[in-house]
């Protein structure tokens, strides 16, 4: 099993409508929770942290943490074309090594 | 501020070769970190620093890398002897307070080892 799973998609999503990206963890001791975006051919670049069990809210992001069930999922609402790229889901331990994985990412492509 | 900047931003080179990428952080930031990018192993992350004093190169493949961070505002990481397999873009990334955090990337090296 995978420390950090994602689907690789492609996700194909309409314009106008919500995307929903999700990522599952291994690892219980797991304390921070990242999203990073990542066009193609480019660096990633984080667009929402996340700490604690709930919901964060940024604009046109949400992000949702569950940790008894190891999840954290990704909802962008009112999906534009320049939301196409992947997302890359970061979970860190903090232990007496920290560690940072990432996922190998979900590729979103919002249709016009 | 600049951002993270990252030289080369290509470099291609023949197996056997030493390659040198380099890397400097955002002025002020405390961390400094490493990675790999493969379409095979994805996202990787091979060394971090804290005040330019390495902390965890446990991802680190083998002997043939090495990093060095002699000052606050400059890195390396170095390839020696390079392989084709060592072909993948690096990136540099660096935080501001603490280690993973808000980290911001620079815009890779895509390095190809023939």
């Amino acid at each position: 099993q995978k420390e950090v799973e994602q689907n690789s998609g492609p996700l194909s999503v309409p314009e106008g409508a919500i995307a929903s990206l999700n990522c599952t963890y291994s690892d219980r001791g797991s304390q921070s929770f990242f999203w990073y975006r990542q066009y193609s051919g480019k660096s990633p670049e984080l667009i929402m942290s996340i700490y604690s069990n709930g919901d964060k809210e940024d604009g046109r992001f949400t992000a949702q943490l569950n940790k008894a069930s190891q999840y954290v999922s990704l909802l962008i609402r009112d999906s534009q074309p320049s939301d196409s790229a992947t997302y890359l889901c970061a979970v860190i331990l903090y232990s007496s090594a920290s560690k940072i994985i990432f996922g190998s990412g979900t590729r979103l492509s919002i249709r016009p | 501020d600049a951002g993270v900047i990252q030289s080369p931003r290509h470099e291609v080179t023949e197996m056997g070769q030493e390659v040198t990428l380099r890397c400097k952080p955002i002025s002020g930031h405390d961390y400094l970190f490493w990675y790999r990018q493969t379409m095979m192993r994805g996202l990787e992350l091979l060394i971090y620093f804290n005040n330019n004093v390495p902390i965890d190169d446990s991802g680190m493949p083998e002997d043939r890398f090495s990093a060095k961070m002699p000052n606050a505002s400059f890195s390396t990481l170095k390839i020696q002897p390079s392989e084709p397999r060592d072909s993948a873009v690096y990136f540099c990334a660096s935080s501001l307070v603490r280690a993973f955090d808000e980290q911001y990337f620079g815009p890779g090296t895509r390095l190809t080892v023939t």
